[in-house]
């Protein structure tokens, strides 16, 4: 069965890095897109970023756009998102999801806490 | 900006018919949109629902339904049962591989 695990969050003080990383399994890797969504404490979704199955196109929300980069590894079945000049309004669980029949996420990972905080 | 509206709170009767809705702050969603639905319970990962409109995803039951109706994407809950009581989002597929999200709706069966 699809599985995706995040793993890489942590408390990070504003303006620092960090980069999340979610091991895929079950699937063909190399074959799907992959999404990285988010959502802030007791707060709703939050769209974050796409990647193409091939790592030739990535797409980003206007709120990371110049911060955030998206990148996989297919040989390692393993997606990233390289997170810098991390706010306090980036705090969140980030989750790793499957781009899967007609722009749905259709396998999602539990999530990784993100806290960015001094 | 785009802005995905959903109703923050809902209420339904145990057996009850429940339907939620999915629209754009300017314009009308159709299903040139692909909307899709998720479920998410406390401290839980989403759960897919509904994709490109109206299909179910595998392991779905049939008192889920997506449609149309309107100037909005809609999902029904037929039936409702104490579990179904989560939240509920919505998502559109924009232009340039980008995706927005609604704000969700709160369920309550009672």
């Amino acid at each position: 069965q699809v599985q995706l695990v995040e793993s890489g969050g942590g408390v990070v003080q504003p303006g620092g890095s960090l980069r999340l990383s979610c091991a895929a399994s079950g699937f063909t890797f190399n074959a799907k897109g992959m999404q990285w969504v988010r959502q802030a404490p007791g707060k709703g979704l939050e769209w974050v970023a796409f990647i193409r199955s091939d790592g030739s196109s990535q797409s980003y929300a206007d709120t990371v756009k110049g911060r955030f980069r998206i990148s996989r590894d297919n040989s390692r079945n393993t997606l990233y998102l390289q997170m810098s000049s991390l706010r306090a309004e980036d705090t969140a669980a980030y989750f790793c999801a499957r781009d899967g029949r007609d722009h749905a996420f259709d396998n999602w990972g539990q999530g990784a806490l993100v806290t960015v905080s001094s | 900006q785009t802005v995905v509206t959903q109703e923050p709170s809902f209420s339904v009767s145990p057996g009850g018919t429940v339907t939620l809705t999915c629209g754009l702050s300017s314009g009308s969603v159709s299903s040139n949109y692909y909307p899709s639905w998720y479920q998410q319970t406390p401290g839980q990962a989403p759960r897919s629902l509904i994709y490109n409109t109206n299909t179910r995803s595998s392991g779905v039951p049939d008192r889920f339904s997506g449609s149309i109706l309107g100037n909005k994407a809609a999902l029904t809950i037929t039936g409702a049962q104490a579990d179904d009581e989560s939240d509920y989002y919505c998502a559109l597929f924009m232009y340039r591989d980008n995706w927005v999200f609604g704000g969700g709706t709160k369920l309550t069966v009672l």
